[in-house]
């Protein structure tokens, strides 16, 4: 069965970082990857969708890469805004398996 | 522990026909829930979210209705399907509690429209 870990638990940094969110996935046959944030009491939102035949996607600030040999990707963000606090998630497919999330807070 | 059933697994249906997918949880109470779908090679896409019986958010206009005629029990619904209602349907709960709302999916049903 697929497992999806996810690295850190939390995270706190102050405005303008620069910072990196790991997802790690034990079976490497996967169809596509996907990163979500969740923000309290509302649904997921999609932010990048890496398909399997894909290294990585961006949008804005955002980039995602995708190993799929070594079972690994990373979300990074640039130039962190206040607003970007909230928890990420990253899911594995076809079938959705999701990752235990980051929490992550940018300080003012 | 707290459960989440979706029927059914896989769906074929011609267009223009009716559409009925339910979800049901066990083991919470006044859950928050949500109605998402993944069409082919996009990304997962929230539809519905409902606060209560009775209470459904829409997020996207579209060809699809949800209802909640139960605390547990979430009916994504349509009377007739399109060739682009085709894709994955998930539906999610969460309950806030110590600061977080952490939703759990169900299975999933996979509609194909033809």
């Amino acid at each position: 069965k697929q497992e999806v870990t996810q690295i850190p638990a939390a995270l706190s940094v102050p405005e303008g970082e620069n910072l990196v969110l790991n997802c790690s996935f034990t079976d490497s046959a996967i169809y596509n990857l996907q990163w979500f944030r969740q923000d309290p009491g509302k649904g997921l939102t999609s932010l990048l969708l890496i398909q399997s035949s894909q290294r990585e996607q961006t949008s804005g600030r955002l980039n995602a890469s995708l190993d799929k040999s070594s079972g690994r990707s990373t979300l990074y963000i640039a130039a962190s805004q206040p607003g970007d606090s909230a928890t990420y998630l990253c899911a594995v497919e076809d079938q959705f398996y999701f990752g235990t999330g980051t929490s992550l807070t940018v300080i003012p | 522990s707290q459960t989440i059933h979706q029927w059914p697994a896989t769906l074929v249906q011609p267009v223009g026909s009716p559409l009925s997918l339910e979800c049901t949880v066990e083991g919470t109470s006044n859950p928050n829930l949500y109605w998402y779908r993944q069409a082919a090679g996009r990304g997962l896409q929230l539809l519905f979210y409902s606060v209560g019986i009775g209470q459904i958010s829409s997020e996207v206009p579209q060809n699809l209705s949800a209802s909640r005629p139960q605390d547990r029990q979430f009916i994504l619904s349509s009377k007739k399907l399109l060739l682009s209602d085709s894709g994955f349907y998930l539906c999610a709960w969460s309950v806030w509690g110590g600061g977080t709302d952490t939703q759990y999916f169900g299975p999933g049903t996979r509609l194909t429209v033809l």
